[in-house]
């Protein structure tokens, strides 16, 4: 069965802790590692598209990474406006499918 | 581009009432598709369509829970009747078939 799982489930930092949060996945034929971020009360707002290992992609603090079985995004020096659940998605084999993980809450404290 | 359009925002209701979540996707877009969240499941996908059809409703809850795209540019889902356990934040996205879904902001619906 197809499955995304990302770790830790929270994650707490200080201004300028640098982290990474992780997304393992277990997808046949994989099409595409997402990333997104989603906010109190509002839809998950698309950050990353990641397509084959190695593969690397940036946005201000954010950096995602892609290897065969898990995908990382590393947070450098996060400030207070980046605290937000932070969801990955795969799409199913055959499908257009996008099955999520379950997210990373983060807080990042003044 | 306005993004993905959802109404309403809230929706709060009684128990065996008629439930109808609209959606208008981005245009341009040719796929749909129907999200519940909630804290226990996390997001779910309901049901999906390309070019106007259902393509997969694999994840529709119970006969309660329809679905149409009768164009391009609308679509709804319906729950009749709706019942408590239902209570949940419904997402529609959009996409151009195979690349990043663009999430609309959501209807929180209550069913008391």
């Amino acid at each position: 069965e197809d499955q995304v799982t990302q770790s830790p489930e929270a994650l707490r930092l200080q201004e300028g802790e640098s982290s990474s949060l992780n997304c393992s996945y277990t997808v046949s034929g994989l099409r595409g590692l997402f990333w997104y971020r989603q906010d109190p009360g509002k839809g998950p707002e698309f950050l990353f598209t990641l397509y084959s290992a190695g593969e690397e992609k940036e946005k201000e603090r954010l950096k995602a990474t892609l290897t065969k079985k898990e995908s990382f995004l590393h947070i450098t020096a996060p400030k207070p406006e980046d605290s937000a659940t932070y969801l990955c998605a795969a799409y199913q084999g055959g499908s257009e499918k996008l099955v999520f993980g379950k997210g990373t809450k983060l807080t990042v404290n003044p | 581009d306005a993004g993905v359009i959802q109404s309403p925002r809230h929706e709060v209701t009684e128990m065996g009432q008629e439930v109808t979540l609209r959606c208008k996707p981005i245009s341009g877009h040719n796929s749909l598709f129907w999200y519940r969240q909630t804290m226990m499941r996390g997001l779910e996908l309901l049901i999906y369509f390309n070019n106007n059809v259902p393509i997969d409703d694999s994840g529709m809850p119970e006969d309660r829970f329809s679905a149409k795209m009768p164009n391009a540019s609308f679509s709804t889902l319906k729950i009749q009747p709706s019942e408590p356990r239902d209570s949940a934040v419904y997402f529609c996205a959009s996409s151009l078939a195979l690349g990043e879904q663009y999430f609309g902001p959501g209807t929180r619906l209550t069913v008391t």
